[in-house]
C-alpha cells in the first residue's frame, strides 16, 4: 500500500527555532512536495524536488529551505520560526507522470 | 492571481441528494485536473481526476465533468452520504505535474441527516 509518512503530527516550537519536518516515502517516487495548508487559502507550494539533491522553489518559499540526500526522504526546514509559520504542512509525492500525488497526514506546527 | 478557483467556500446538501462542487480555472496550460478529499487532520485524498482529452470520467457515486472552452470542471456526487462531508479540493497540473499541483481553496461539503 502506497505510503507517505510525516514523521510529526503535531509539533509546538518557539519562536526563533529551527524546525525541522521530516518525510518519508516509500513508493520509489521521483517528484516530492511540501506544501501548508491555511484557512481560506487553500494548499500553497513551498518547495518540490523532481530528483535527490534537487530543489526548486514553489510559490511561498520565503522563510523555509528543503533537503533531499535520499529518494525517499524529503525535509523540510524552517530556519528560524515565526508565528506566520503557524501552519498545516502537508508532504506529497508522485511518479513523473499524470499520476496523482499522494499525502502524508500531515504536521500540524504551532509556533509560539 | 490565483490560478485554480473554487468560489464556494461551504455547500450543505442534503443525505441522499446530489452535491455539486464547481471548479474553474484560467491556465489554459492545464491538461490533466483531480479533485481531492479532505477530512481535518488528516492529509488530503485522492478522489478522481480527468485528463483534458475527455469531458467526463466516472467512478462510482463520483463523476467529474470538464468543459474545456469554459475552463470550467465540476465533481457531483450521488446519492450524498454522510461519510461525505469535508473540504474538496479541486486540483490542476500541466506538462507531466513535475512541478506540484495547483489547489484552490476548498469547498466544505456539508451533508445533512
Amino acid at each position: 500500500d502506497v505510503k507517505v509518512t510525516q514523521s510529526s503530527r503535531y509539533l509546538v516550537k518557539r519562536t526563533g527555532e529551527k524546525v525541522f519536518l521530516e518525510c518519508v516515502q516509500d513508493m520509489d517516487h521521483e517528484n516530492m512536495f511540501w506544501y501548508r495548508q491555511d484557512p481560506g487559502l487553500g494548499l500553497r507550494l513551498i518547495y518540490f524536488s523532481y530528483d535527490v539533491k534537487m530543489k526548486e522553489k514553489g510559490d511561498i518559499p520565503e522563510g523555509y529551505s528543503v533537503s533531499r540526500e535520499k529518494k525517499e526522504r524529503f525535509s523540510l526546514i524552517l530556519e528560524s520560526a515565526s508565528t506566520n509559520q503557524t501552519s498545516m504542512y502537508l508532504c506529497a509525492s508522485s511518479l513523473p507522470n499524470r499520476d496523482s500525488a499522494f499525502f502524508g497526514q500531515g504536521t500540524r506546527l504551532t509556533v509560539v | 492571481d490565483q490560478q485554480v478557483k473554487q468560489n464556494s467556500p461551504s455547500l450543505s446538501v442534503q443525505e441522499g441528494r446530489i452535491s455539486i462542487l464547481n471548479c474553474d480555472y484560467t491556465n489554459s496550460m492545464f491538461d490533466y485536473f483531480l479533485w481531492y478529499k479532505k477530512y481535518p487532520a488528516e492529509g488530503p485524498t485522492f478522489l478522481i481526476s480527468i485528463s483534458s482529452i475527455k469531458d467526463k470520467n466516472e467512478d462510482g457515486r463520483f463523476t467529474v465533468f470538464l468543459n474545456k472552452s469554459a475552463k470550467h470542471l465540476s465533481l457531483h456526487i450521488v446519492p450524498s452520504q454522510p461519510g461525505d462531508s469535508a473540504v474538496y479540493f479541486c486540483a490542476a497540473i500541466s506538462g507531466g505535474g513535475a512541478d506540484g499541483l495547483t489547489f484552490g481553496k476548498g469547498t466544505h461539503l456539508i451533508i445533512q441527516p
